[in-house]
């Protein structure tokens, strides 16, 4: 088991650019989530999606921000125009049905 | 805002001391868990406690929820270096029981 595998590790670009994160969640599991990170806010619940398909994006902060997940094995989040205040840790963790989450070990962001 | 608070924020203890950390939250819920996640990583979940359920073991770790109160408690018996980590509760509420809402999370030092 890979767990779940998120590209890049690390990102950095410039104010204005549009950036895309993207997570591959384990094989067989039906649940994606998008968390951020900060030290100011914590861990913030973007989105997640259940059988591919969005069910809560309540915690997306803006239209810059949007995520898809075309089939079961692949997401993206994608970030456009970024802001500085988007620096952040991206996870993105994958779950069977209301059992516990497992984590990717997450994108650091720094838009400058 | 956040639905877990821990406390404390930060706890230093030496190898092979007990430590405990609290998490209160606000609305009724289906679950709670208790993630940890070390530098640099994503989170890796602990142990689950359900709304029905008062006490839970596993391995060196205790946990405990007293649903009137709106609390949890989490024991690390005999503490080692490797506990280093910042851990963090995790509530699932009843209306979307996929739905983790963190807490900001202990930062848990081991000196040895």
């Amino acid at each position: 088991d890979a767990g779940v595998i998120q590209s890049p590790r690390h990102e950095v670009t410039e104010m204005g650019q549009e950036v895309t994160l993207r997570c591959k969640p384990i094989s067989g599991h039906n649940s994606l989530f998008w968390y951020r990170q900060t030290m100011m806010r914590g861990l913030e619940l973007l989105i997640y999606f259940n059988n591919n398909v969005p069910i809560d994006d309540s915690g997306m902060p803006e239209d810059r921000f949007s995520a898809k997940m075309p089939n079961a094995s692949f997401s993206t989040l994608k970030i456009q125009p970024s802001e500085p205040r988007d620096s952040a840790v991206y996870f993105c963790a994958s779950s069977l049905a209301y059992t516990p989450l497992h984590f990717g070990n997450g994108t650091r962001l720094t838009v400058t | 805002s956040q639905q877990g608070e821990e406390d404390p924020q930060a706890l230093s203890i030496q190898e092979g001391e007990n430590a405990t950390m609290n998490c209160s939250y606000k609305t009724s819920i289906n679950n709670l868990q208790w993630y940890r996640q070390n530098s640099g990583r994503g989170l890796v979940h602990l142990i689950l406690i359900r709304s029905n359920e008062r006490e839970k073991h596993s391995g060196r770790l205790r946990v405990t929820l007293d649903t009137s109160k709106k609390s949890s408690s989490l024991l690390i018996t005999a503490s080692r270096a490797a506990d280093t980590a910042s851990y963090f509760c995790a509530t699932a509420i009843i209306q979307g029981a996929q739905k983790l809402v963190f807490g900001q999370g202990t930062r848990l030092t081991i000196n040895p």
